[in-house]
């Protein structure tokens, strides 16, 4: 699986936009991008996940460059309830039978 | 939206007794998984399962766990002779499985169980 890397932490404050971006150097050809939320004591939470270009859901849009080196997961007016850790994972999630290899995480802290 | 649920929430046990820890997949879900977080640390893959036998496991899963699909709708993990270091939040995903080029399947995970070894 392709390493990632993210930041270990943001701050932002209500009704802002926050982006996290995610870089993953060593993608390989079949490798979607994935994103996970994980609040305290809970499982984490699917996202959002893309292969190229944007994808948007009700929830975040996830932008790929063209060379699918980075991923930027942007989350529109943030609330206090999303603050939580989000993860960037990379791998062959096509097939769905892959384990998943969770990093740290960017722990996102939302103020009022 | 379908959930996979787990039970119990919290399960407190004496070190070298045996638990086991249940999960209900989302129904049509094909591939199951367990994973483990130790407080404070990362989420760690312990074993997939497909097709009514183990298709993956990591390091950690050693002989003192098991796995299994008992009916068609439940998923358990049994840990033997428990100890200190396995107290940890056990995590259930299921995924829908395999898709074509243009389908993610995403893992979709419970809530946990937390496991804490006296």
């Amino acid at each position: 699986l392709a390493k990632t890397t993210q930041p270990i932490s943001m701050d932002s404050y209500e009704g802002q936009e926050v982006n996290i971006t995610c870089s993953h150097n060593n993608i390989a050809t079949n490798d979607y991008i994935t994103w996970y939320q994980q609040f305290p004591s809970q499982g984490p939470r699917f996202i959002i996940q893309g292969y190229k270009t944007k994808v948007t859901n009700e929830v975040a849009s996830l932008f790929i460059p063209a060379d699918r080196k980075s991923s930027t997961l942007s989350l529109p007016r943030v609330s206090l309830s999303d603050t939580a850790v989000y993860y960037c994972l990379v791998g062959d999630m096509g097939t769905g039978r892959r384990a998943l290899t969770f990093g740290s995480g960017t722990r996102l802290q939302v103020q009022p | 939206e379908p959930e996979v649920t787990q039970t119990p929430s919290h399960q407190v046990t004496q070190m070298g007794q045996e638990v086991i820890l249940r999960c209900v997949p989302i129904s049509n879900h094909l591939y199951f998984y367990w994973y483990r977080q130790i407080l404070g640390q990362k989420v760690e893959f312990l074993v997939s399962f497909y097709n009514n036998e183990i298709s993956e496991k990591s390091e950690i899963f050693d002989d003192q766990f098991s796995v299994e699909r008992p009916d068609g709708s439940n998923f358990t993990l049994k840990i033997r002779s428990t100890k200190l270091e396995d107290s940890a939040m056990y995590f259930c995903a299921s995924s829908k499985g395999q898709g074509n080029k243009n389908s993610n399947q995403p893992q979709h995970f419970g809530d946990g169980t937390r496991l804490s070894i006296l």
